[in-house]
Protein backbone atom coordinates (compact mmCIF):
# COMPACT_ATOMS: atom_id res chain seq x y z
CA UNK A 1 0.00 0.00 0.00
CA UNK A 2 1.22 3.38 -1.15
CA UNK A 3 1.56 5.95 1.79
CA UNK A 4 -0.06 8.83 0.05
CA UNK A 5 -3.31 7.48 -1.86
CA UNK A 6 -4.79 10.03 -4.84
CA UNK A 7 -7.05 9.30 -7.28
CA UNK A 8 -5.65 9.74 -11.10
CA UNK A 9 -9.06 10.82 -12.58
CA UNK A 10 -9.22 11.94 -14.94
CA UNK A 11 -11.76 14.42 -13.38
CA UNK A 12 -13.73 16.38 -16.12
CA UNK A 13 -15.75 19.21 -15.03
CA UNK A 14 -17.84 21.93 -16.72
CA UNK A 15 -16.13 25.49 -16.45
CA UNK A 16 -17.43 27.43 -13.34
CA UNK A 17 -18.08 23.93 -11.44
CA UNK A 18 -16.61 23.68 -7.71
CA UNK A 19 -14.01 20.85 -8.19
CA UNK A 20 -12.82 18.40 -4.70
CA UNK A 21 -9.47 17.13 -5.51
CA UNK A 22 -8.18 14.70 -2.31
CA UNK A 23 -5.33 12.95 -0.86
CA UNK A 24 -5.24 10.28 1.78
CA UNK A 25 -2.28 8.78 3.93
CA UNK A 26 -1.41 6.03 6.39
CA UNK A 27 1.95 8.01 7.87
CA UNK A 28 1.07 9.47 10.90
CA UNK A 29 4.24 11.41 11.03
CA UNK A 30 3.41 13.85 8.27
CA UNK A 31 2.91 16.88 9.11
CA UNK A 32 3.55 19.58 6.18
CA UNK A 33 1.40 19.33 3.28
CA UNK A 34 1.80 20.98 0.00
CA UNK A 35 -0.33 20.95 -3.85
CA UNK A 36 1.32 20.94 -6.98
CA UNK A 37 -0.18 21.87 -9.96
CA UNK A 38 1.50 20.27 -13.29
CA UNK A 39 0.94 21.42 -16.84
CA UNK A 40 1.60 19.15 -19.59
CA UNK A 41 5.30 19.21 -20.49
CA UNK A 42 6.15 21.46 -17.48
CA UNK A 43 7.31 20.68 -14.02
CA UNK A 44 5.07 20.33 -10.91
CA UNK A 45 4.92 24.21 -9.61
CA UNK A 46 3.76 25.08 -5.68
CA UNK A 47 0.47 25.80 -5.51
CA UNK A 48 -0.43 25.48 -1.43
CA UNK A 49 1.76 24.57 1.83
CA UNK A 50 0.17 23.71 4.58
CA UNK A 51 1.27 22.70 8.10
CA UNK A 52 -1.73 22.61 10.84
CA UNK A 53 -4.95 21.03 10.32
CA UNK A 54 -8.09 23.47 9.35
CA UNK A 55 -8.57 25.48 5.97
CA UNK A 56 -6.24 27.75 4.12
CA UNK A 57 -7.49 29.79 1.41
CA UNK A 58 -5.19 31.62 -1.07
CA UNK A 59 -7.64 33.22 -4.07
CA UNK A 60 -9.95 31.14 -5.95
CA UNK A 61 -8.17 27.40 -3.90
CA UNK A 62 -8.81 26.38 -0.62
CA UNK A 63 -6.45 23.43 1.20
CA UNK A 64 -8.19 21.43 4.07
CA UNK A 65 -6.27 19.18 6.60
CA UNK A 66 -7.65 17.04 8.59
CA UNK A 67 -5.06 15.11 10.30
CA UNK A 68 -7.28 13.10 12.02
CA UNK A 69 -8.80 11.27 9.87
CA UNK A 70 -4.87 11.62 7.13
CA UNK A 71 -7.33 13.46 4.70
CA UNK A 72 -6.38 16.65 2.83
CA UNK A 73 -8.11 18.40 0.10
CA UNK A 74 -8.30 21.03 -2.44
CA UNK A 75 -11.00 23.17 -4.02
CA UNK A 76 -11.03 24.86 -6.64
CA UNK A 77 -13.95 27.44 -7.05
CA UNK A 78 -15.00 28.89 -10.34
CA UNK A 79 -12.93 26.26 -11.98
CA UNK A 80 -11.71 27.65 -15.69
CA UNK A 81 -10.17 25.90 -18.42
CA UNK A 82 -6.37 27.34 -17.54
CA UNK A 83 -7.06 24.87 -14.56
CA UNK A 84 -6.51 21.68 -16.73
CA UNK A 85 -3.61 20.23 -15.32
CA UNK A 86 -2.25 17.38 -13.00
CA UNK A 87 -2.75 17.87 -9.09
CA UNK A 88 0.22 16.09 -7.02
CA UNK A 89 -0.23 16.54 -3.44
CA UNK A 90 2.88 16.05 -1.34
CA UNK A 91 4.16 15.95 2.30
CA UNK A 92 6.14 14.83 5.11
CA UNK A 93 7.10 14.76 8.28
CA UNK A 94 8.61 17.32 10.76
CA UNK A 95 12.36 17.61 10.53
CA UNK A 96 12.75 15.24 7.46
CA UNK A 97 15.29 17.42 5.33
CA UNK A 98 12.47 18.27 3.25
CA UNK A 99 12.22 14.65 1.63
CA UNK A 100 8.51 14.84 0.58
CA UNK A 101 6.58 12.00 -0.35
CA UNK A 102 4.41 12.22 -3.04
CA UNK A 103 0.60 11.24 -4.57
CA UNK A 104 0.45 9.69 -7.88
CA UNK A 105 -0.99 12.69 -9.01
CA UNK A 106 -4.92 13.69 -10.28
CA UNK A 107 -5.49 15.02 -13.93
CA UNK A 108 -8.38 17.80 -14.27
CA UNK A 109 -10.04 18.85 -17.29
CA UNK A 110 -11.93 21.58 -17.17
CA UNK A 111 -14.30 21.94 -19.99
CA UNK A 112 -15.15 25.38 -21.34
CA UNK B 1 14.81 32.99 -17.44
CA UNK B 2 13.97 29.72 -15.79
CA UNK B 3 15.11 29.56 -12.23
CA UNK B 4 15.97 26.02 -12.60
CA UNK B 5 17.06 25.12 -16.15
CA UNK B 6 17.27 20.89 -16.72
CA UNK B 7 19.04 19.87 -20.29
CA UNK B 8 18.04 18.51 -22.58
CA UNK B 9 14.62 18.48 -22.35
CA UNK B 10 14.24 15.39 -25.04
CA UNK B 11 16.27 12.69 -25.25
CA UNK B 12 16.63 9.72 -27.23
CA UNK B 13 18.97 6.61 -26.91
CA UNK B 14 19.98 3.02 -27.22
CA UNK B 15 20.14 0.56 -24.71
CA UNK B 16 23.66 -0.03 -22.68
CA UNK B 17 24.46 4.10 -23.73
CA UNK B 18 25.77 6.19 -21.05
CA UNK B 19 23.76 9.43 -20.69
CA UNK B 20 24.24 12.57 -18.35
CA UNK B 21 21.07 14.91 -17.46
CA UNK B 22 22.29 18.11 -16.52
CA UNK B 23 20.39 20.41 -13.91
CA UNK B 24 21.31 24.41 -13.07
CA UNK B 25 19.65 27.05 -10.95
CA UNK B 26 19.70 30.21 -10.21
CA UNK B 27 17.97 30.55 -7.03
CA UNK B 28 20.98 29.90 -4.59
CA UNK B 29 19.99 27.28 -2.93
CA UNK B 30 21.67 24.94 -1.48
CA UNK B 31 19.51 21.65 -1.46
CA UNK B 32 18.99 19.72 -4.87
CA UNK B 33 17.25 16.75 -5.95
CA UNK B 34 16.72 14.36 -8.76
CA UNK B 35 13.32 12.82 -9.57
CA UNK B 36 11.77 10.49 -12.14
CA UNK B 37 8.46 10.31 -12.76
CA UNK B 38 5.95 7.71 -14.30
CA UNK B 39 2.28 7.43 -14.90
CA UNK B 40 0.37 7.16 -12.13
CA UNK B 41 3.50 6.34 -9.67
CA UNK B 42 3.99 10.26 -8.62
CA UNK B 43 7.57 11.42 -8.24
CA UNK B 44 9.92 9.43 -7.06
CA UNK B 45 13.31 10.36 -5.41
CA UNK B 46 16.84 9.14 -6.91
CA UNK B 47 19.28 11.17 -5.13
CA UNK B 48 19.42 14.40 -3.35
CA UNK B 49 21.70 16.70 -2.06
CA UNK B 50 22.14 18.64 0.66
CA UNK B 51 25.53 21.00 -0.45
CA UNK B 52 28.49 20.86 -2.95
CA UNK B 53 30.06 17.98 -0.55
CA UNK B 54 26.95 15.82 0.31
CA UNK B 55 25.69 13.53 -1.81
CA UNK B 56 22.50 11.20 -0.72
CA UNK B 57 20.43 7.79 -2.32
CA UNK B 58 16.75 8.25 -2.33
CA UNK B 59 13.99 5.87 -3.03
CA UNK B 60 15.31 4.06 -6.05
CA UNK B 61 18.80 5.00 -6.77
CA UNK B 62 19.88 1.61 -8.59
CA UNK B 63 21.37 2.14 -11.61
CA UNK B 64 22.43 6.20 -11.64
CA UNK B 65 24.74 8.23 -9.88
CA UNK B 66 24.82 11.62 -9.40
CA UNK B 67 27.40 14.39 -9.73
CA UNK B 68 27.58 18.18 -8.01
CA UNK B 69 29.85 20.03 -9.84
CA UNK B 70 28.96 23.41 -7.47
CA UNK B 71 26.43 24.73 -5.60
CA UNK B 72 24.20 25.75 -8.86
CA UNK B 73 24.66 22.40 -10.64
CA UNK B 74 23.73 18.57 -9.66
CA UNK B 75 23.99 16.21 -13.12
CA UNK B 76 22.63 13.17 -12.72
CA UNK B 77 24.09 10.01 -15.12
CA UNK B 78 22.76 6.72 -16.62
CA UNK B 79 25.94 4.44 -17.07
CA UNK B 80 24.06 1.87 -18.89
CA UNK B 81 20.57 2.70 -20.07
CA UNK B 82 17.96 0.17 -20.15
CA UNK B 83 14.29 0.37 -21.40
CA UNK B 84 12.67 0.59 -17.82
CA UNK B 85 14.79 4.07 -16.97
CA UNK B 86 12.47 5.42 -19.94
CA UNK B 87 10.25 8.39 -17.78
CA UNK B 88 10.27 12.16 -17.33
CA UNK B 89 13.15 13.40 -14.74
CA UNK B 90 12.76 16.16 -12.94
CA UNK B 91 15.20 18.41 -10.48
CA UNK B 92 14.22 20.58 -7.96
CA UNK B 93 15.79 22.80 -5.49
CA UNK B 94 15.35 24.34 -1.88
CA UNK B 95 16.33 26.77 0.53
CA UNK B 96 17.87 25.92 3.97
CA UNK B 97 15.57 25.14 7.25
CA UNK B 98 12.94 22.65 7.79
CA UNK B 99 10.37 21.71 5.43
CA UNK B 100 10.93 24.32 2.83
CA UNK B 101 9.55 23.92 -0.63
CA UNK B 102 10.91 22.78 -3.59
CA UNK B 103 10.87 24.38 -7.02
CA UNK B 104 10.71 21.92 -10.22
CA UNK B 105 12.22 22.27 -13.69
CA UNK B 106 10.53 21.81 -16.83
CA UNK B 107 11.78 18.21 -17.08
CA UNK B 108 13.60 15.95 -19.06
CA UNK B 109 11.85 13.00 -20.93
CA UNK B 110 14.37 10.16 -21.76
CA UNK B 111 13.37 7.22 -24.17
CA UNK B 112 15.61 4.53 -23.78
CA UNK B 113 14.73 1.83 -26.90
Amino acid sequence: QKEVEQDPGPLSVPEGAIVSLNCTYSNSAFQYFMWYRQYSRKGPELLMYTYSSGNKEDGRFTAQVDKSSKYISLFIRDSQPSDSATYLCAMNPRNAGNMLTFGGGTRLMVKP
Amino acid sequence: DADVTQTPRNRITKTGKRIMLECSQTKGHDRMYWYRQDPGLGLRLIYYSFDVKDINKGEISDGYSVSRQAQAKFSLSLESAIPNQTALYFCATSDLGSNQPQHFGDGTRLSIL
